[in-house]
């Protein structure tokens, strides 16, 4: 059974720091990862989407990396902002599932 | 930019009355999936839906949970009787293709008294 462990829980940083969230997952035949943010009470928004073919996709600030055969996946933000705090979930999609998803890492950047 | 509804946003109840959420995915995106979140965790898949047809319902309490999307459009989640375990984030979410992302509705807030 798949099973998706992000780490840290949570992580404080300082405005303008550089950071790196971690995911792995148990079973490498993966057809996508997905990472998402979630603001306390709300939904979730889509952040970006790594197929398995795929080792990286960036948006903005955000830079998303896949290692299938290691079975992890790693989001850098660059230069934080007292609004990239939320909680950031990823989620691997396999063949014939659903989303399965990792208990999330809580961000919050200081001003 | 288009966007899965839901409703209500919140809904407050008593134990064993019954309850209803609403689910509305972006137009022309035939899969649509319900999931609970419970504070703290990540989400959990309860129903999908390919089209009309229910493709996973294996972790769905059938005996209080049930599911429908008639018209393959919209889709209703209703739990009676509500239990106290039942309090938690219920989100919907529509994808066009299984490699395709999946979007989330904002999700409905569930507090059973």
């Amino acid at each position: 059974k798949q099973e998706v462990t992000q780490i840290p829980a949570a992580l404080s940083v300082p405005e303008g720091e550089n950071l790196v969230l971690n995911c792995s997952f148990t079973d490498s035949a993966i057809y996508n990862l997905q990472w998402f943010r979630q603001d306390p009470g709300k939904g979730l928004t889509s952040l970006l989407l790594i197929q398995s073919s795929q080792r990286e996709q960036t948006s903005g600030r955000l830079n998303a990396s896949l290692d299938k055969s290691s079975g992890r996946s790693t989001l850098y933000i660059a230069a934080s902002q007292p609004g990239d705090s939320a909680t950031y979930l990823c989620a691997v999609r396999q063949a014939g599932t659903a989303l399965i998803f990792g208990k999330g890492t809580t961000l919050s950047v200081s001003s | 930019e288009a966007e899965v509804a839901q409703s209500p946003r919140y809904k407050i109840t008593e134990k064993s009355q019954a309850v209803a959420f609403w689910c509305d995915p972006i137009s022309g995106h035939a899969t649509l999936y319900w999931y609970r979140q419970i504070l703290g965790q990540g989400p959990e898949l309860l129903v999908q839906f390919q089209d009309e047809s229910v493709v996973d319902d294996s972790q769905l309490p059938k005996d209080r949970f049930s599911a429908e999307r008639l018209k393959g459009v919209d889709s209703t989640l209703k739990i009676q009787p509500a239990e106290l375990g039942d309090s938690a984030m219920y989100l919907c979410a529509s994808t066009l293709g299984y490699q395709e992302t999946q979007y989330f509705g904002p999700g409905t807030r569930l507090l059973v008294l």
